[in-house]
């Protein structure tokens, strides 16, 4: 598709197991967000890259989360021995700014990955 | 970060015309105002994005006073489908790059 994917759609998994949510941008989108949405709040930040590397992580809650885009596309958001108040949608969004300094305008939105700990 | 202030929600009727005001009164001399539109299960949609006076596009117009601290998004003629929630954010750079804050956004129900 055209659009940002992000797969899986819906995940549910037990406190203290390890996640890994993907996130395939628009094809030659270099910036990349990783949002984090909780039920009746808007998205919080949590990390953006320009290309492989991570320009701001400073919305990372803790250091159980990670993310990466070895290969500036595809990127996965990690977060290890998941708690309850990890649940929330996480969302990842595009953007085709090709320098950091740009403007990135619209960003594309990809569907989300709702993460459910049990 | 930069602060946004909107209603929580906001009713209308179909046809009618919505204009959703949001405050912004620590905005910086080169940030943006962008607004977005989320629908349940999805993710964000961008709207409009304008610095400063009146700027138009096919869905919605934004009115920006000359000093900035405000803005005001308004959808003509609304409809069912219109139902959602808003957001507006001060796009603003930091360091090189745009930093987006997403506030608890204006539910917007449309009624018949």
């Amino acid at each position: 598709g055209a659009g940002v994917s992000q797969t899986p759609s819906n995940k549910v998994t037990e406190k203290g197991k390890y996640v890994e949510l993907r996130c395939d941008p628009i094809s030659g989108h270099t910036a990349l967000y990783w949002y984090r949405q909780s039920l009746g709040q808007g998205p919080e930040f949590l990390i953006y890259f320009q290309g492989t590397g991570a320009a701001d992580d400073s919305g990372l809650p803790n250091d159980r989360f990670f993310a990466v885009r070895p290969e500036g596309s595809v990127s996965t958001l990690k977060i290890q021995r998941t708690e309850r108040g990890d649940s929330a949608v996480y969302l990842c969004a595009s953007s085709p700014a090709k320098v950091a300094g740009e403007r990135p305008g619209e960003l594309f939105f990809g569907e989300g990955s709702r993460l459910t700990v049990l | 970060l930069a602060k946004t202030t909107q209603p929580i929600s906001m009713d209308s009727y179909e046809g009618q015309e919505v204009n959703i005001t949001c405050s912004h009164n620590n905005i910086a001399t080169n940030d943006y105002i962008t607004w977005y539109q989320q629908f349940p299960s999805q993710g964000p949609r961008f709207i409009i994005q304008g610095y400063k006076t009146k700027v138009t596009n096919e869905v919605a117009s934004l009115f920006i006073p000359a000093d900035r601290k405000s803005s005001t998004l308004s959808l003509p003629r609304v409809s069912l489908s219109d139902t959602a929630v808003y957001y507006c954010l001060v796009d603003r750079m930091n360091s090189g790059y745009s930093t987006l804050t997403f506030g608890k956004g204006t539910m917007l129900l449309v009624s018949p």
